[in-house]
């Protein structure tokens, strides 16, 4: 199976701020990622696919960046509404695999 | 819009079997590739089942495969998980999802609101 690592596992940053976040698959795995953003007791939203492509309704602050084994998660202006636990996953693979998670608080 | 609803979840004693259901509506369920994607409580995301749209193509993750089985009935817009041999670890919320068709791989841009399974004596 392919291994998702994202880093860090947990951060905080003050709103306003630019916030980025990364992804390593333990092989290349082209542009196949996706990003989603889950918050407390909610599912997981679709935010970024393909690595680099917005989901519709998305807020255009999030954006996404990468290929082959290594790939990025930026919000370029971090809101309140933001705070959640973001996973990367590899769709190369019909053995879906999704990584640790990265959890965002606000200072 | 899209909607998905999961049922069947509950409380079951380890070594016990439980089917859950996911309802489909506001969509072509039977051109849906879908997929049961668990999270146990505290944990990240862990996806265990692929059925393609007309169920020719099945796919398990390893930590599932022989216990249980995915199925669907396009007729009735219902995906099903059928659970057995289950465990203390198999504890989660299990949420069914519809794949995007975007055509880069899985994508899931459509989620049920989950179902908790919690395997205890």
């Amino acid at each position: 199976d392919i291994q998702m690592t994202q880093s860090p596992s947990s951060l905080s940053a003050s709103a306003g701020d630019r916030v980025t976040m990364t992804c390593r698959a333990s092989q290349s795995i082209s542009r196949y990622l996706n990003w989603y953003q889950q918050k407390p007791g909610k599912a997981p939203k679709l935010l970024i696919y393909a690595s680099s492509d917005l989901q519709r309704g998305v807020p255009s602050r999030f954006s996404g960046s990468g290929s082959g084994t290594d790939f990025t998660l930026t919000i370029s202006s971090l809101q309140p509404e933001d705070v959640a636990t973001y996973y990367c996953q590899q769709s190369y693979s019909p053995f879906l695999t999704f990584g640790g998670g990265t959890k965002v608080e606000i200072k | 819009q899209v909607q998905l609803v999961e049922s069947g979840g509950g409380l079951v004693q380890p070594g016990g079997s439980l089917r859950l259901s996911c309802a489909v509506s506001g969509v072509s369920f039977a051109d849906s590739i879908m997929s049961w994607i668990r999270q146990a409580p505290g944990k990240g995301l862990e996806w265990i089942a692929y059925i393609s749209s007309s169920a020719t193509t099945i796919y398990y993750a390893d930590s599932v495969k022989g216990r249980f089985t995915i199925s669907r009935d396009n007729a009735n817009n219902s995906l099903f998980l059928q659970m057995s041999s289950l465990r203390a670890d198999d504890t989660a919320i299990y949420y069914c999802a519809r794949e995007s068709g975007y055509g880069f791989g899985s994508t899931f841009d459509s989620w049920g609101q989950g179902a908790l399974v919690t395997v205890s004596s």
